[in-house]
């Protein structure tokens, strides 16, 4: 139990484009998932916390309107970097989480490496 | 400020080497210490979970303990396979969020 799957899990776009990615909980309903991005060798920062219903939580100097968040419905959330640029290159990652599991425990997805040319 | 550090960067082992690894934190309010596991291109996979000084918890060659100051991995007689990233994260009691350290990569050489 406890899958969380991604798509895709690479994707190239040019810059000033959009790309949507997809986290789906799949054995589980996730009442709450994060987003967070990851560069070379560095660990992972926590983008924003998205509950299903309701807007994003964004941390502290990540944009609302570049990263647009939606959590629809309890197995789906979506990321959409806007105008994507080459400095939006990164290792994207989400995670779920519900209260059926206990809150704490987040569970991740594989990862969405982004590259923006 | 909530913030965890983990000890060493990297690591070298030879196959069936013990060794240790360190998660050092401190946080206002503690709900829980994670260790998560990441290889290359991939997400990080759940390990453990401690809630409570004292409190250890065991699965094949690694063992997690938890003071009210750090965390350690323990990993004994280590194969090539447990080479990858070990991440330690805790959960503040006041945010709920996950504050991810910057991880201990380990390799393990037959």
């Amino acid at each position: 139990g406890a899958v969380v799957s991604q798509h895709p899990s690479r994707v190239i776009c040019k810059s000033g484009t959009s790309v949507k990615i997809e986290c789906r909980s799949l054995d589980f309903q996730a009442t709450t998932m994060f987003w967070y991005r990851q560069f070379p060798k560095q660990s992972l920062m926590l983008m924003a916390t998205s509950n299903e219903g309701s807007k994003a939580t964004y941390e502290q100097g990540v944009e609302k309107d570049k990263f647009l968040i939606n959590h629809a419905s309890l197995t789906l959330s979506t990321l959409t970097v806007t105008s994507a640029h080459p400095e939006d290159s990164s290792f994207y990652i989400c995670s779920a989480t519900s209260l059926d599991r206990g809150y704490d425990e987040q569970y991740f997805g594989p990862g969405t490496r982004l590259t923006v040319t | 400020e909530d913030q965890v550090t983990q000890s060493p960067e990297a690591l070298r082992l030879q196959e069936g080497e013990s060794s240790s690894l360190n998660c050092s934190y401190t946080v206002s309010g503690l709900r829980g210490l994670f260790w998560y596991r990441q290889d290359p291109g991939k997400g990080p996979e759940f390990l453990f979970t401690l809630y409570s000084a004292g409190e250890e918890k065991e699965k094949e060659r690694l063992k997690a303990t938890l003071t009210k100051k750090e965390s350690f991995l323990h990993i004994t007689a280590p194969k090539p396979e447990d080479s990858a990233t070990y991440l330690c994260a805790l959960c503040s009691g006041n945010t709920g969020k996950l504050i991810f350290g910057q991880g201990t990569t380990l390799q393990v050489k037959p």
